[in-house]
């Protein structure tokens, strides 16, 4: 089956200790990217990759780092995270920005 | 860079009523406007989408209409039904090299009413 996955779906944490979210998807998708979602806001680019080894800045990029070592790979880093880094966050793929993407089913972060 | 307005934020009909959700953009070079559909507890899910170089496109229910002159594309719903509650999302993307770019509007909540 066709799918992004996302782990964990719900994490809480404290202030400043180093977390990492990971995303995989089965598509051989060469796009992915990360968003935040937040109430009012929409759905925020964080980063995204437009194959292995290439990532850029989305719009709210501060905080958070990415990789993209292999295809399948996308995950997410918040070195030191705060508690306005609460949100829901959702990783997607598609074969390019500007095609179906598919999304995986978000995680809820807090840090408190 | 690009900027997404989409209105309304909250749209309430009447069951078997049409529904309609506008967005704005504002970066000509923008090619692409997908529409995303998002169930309670889910990530959103493509529902349909336009390319630049076609004016109106639909899908049974669903259709989408694209005015680049103005800068303005919509989504429009016919006949909804309970299962059309959720939040959607337009967004437009350009995907030239080196200055690819996809942005998301805030969202629509719509509400079927039975």
């Amino acid at each position: 089956e066709a799918q992004v996955t996302q782990n964990p779906r719900y994490l809480i944490t404290v202030t400043g200790k180093k977390l990492t979210v990971t995303c995989s998807q089965n598509m051989n998708h060469e796009y992915m990217s990360w968003y935040r979602q937040d109430p009012g806001l929409g759905l925020r680019q964080i980063y995204y990759s437009m194959n292995v080894e290439v990532t850029d800045k989305g719009d709210v990029p501060e905080g958070y780092k990415v990789s993209r070592k292999e295809k399948r790979n996308f995950p997410l880093i918040l070195e030191s995270p705060s508690p306005n880094q609460t949100s829901l966050y959702f990783c997607a793929s598609g074969r390019d920005l500007d095609e179906k993407l598919f999304f995986g089913s978000g995680t809820q972060l807090s840090v408190l | 860079g690009e900027n997404v307005e989409q209105h309304p934020s909250t749209l309430s009909v009447q069951e078997g009523d049409s529904a309609v959700i506008k967005c704005t953009y504002s970066d000509s070079a923008s090619n692409y406007f997908p529409w995303y559909k998002q169930e309670l507890g889910k990530g959103p899910q493509l529902i349909i989408d336009i390319r630049s170089n076609v004016g109106e496109k639909k899908d049974q229910r669903i259709a989408v209409t694209l005015n680049k002159t103005a800068k303005h594309f919509s989504l429009h719903i016919t006949e909804t039904q309970p299962e059309d509650s959720a939040v959607y999302f337009c967004a437009a993307a350009q995907g030239s090299f080196g200055n690819e770019k996809l942005t998301f509007g805030t969202g629509t909540r719509l509400t079927i009413i039975p």
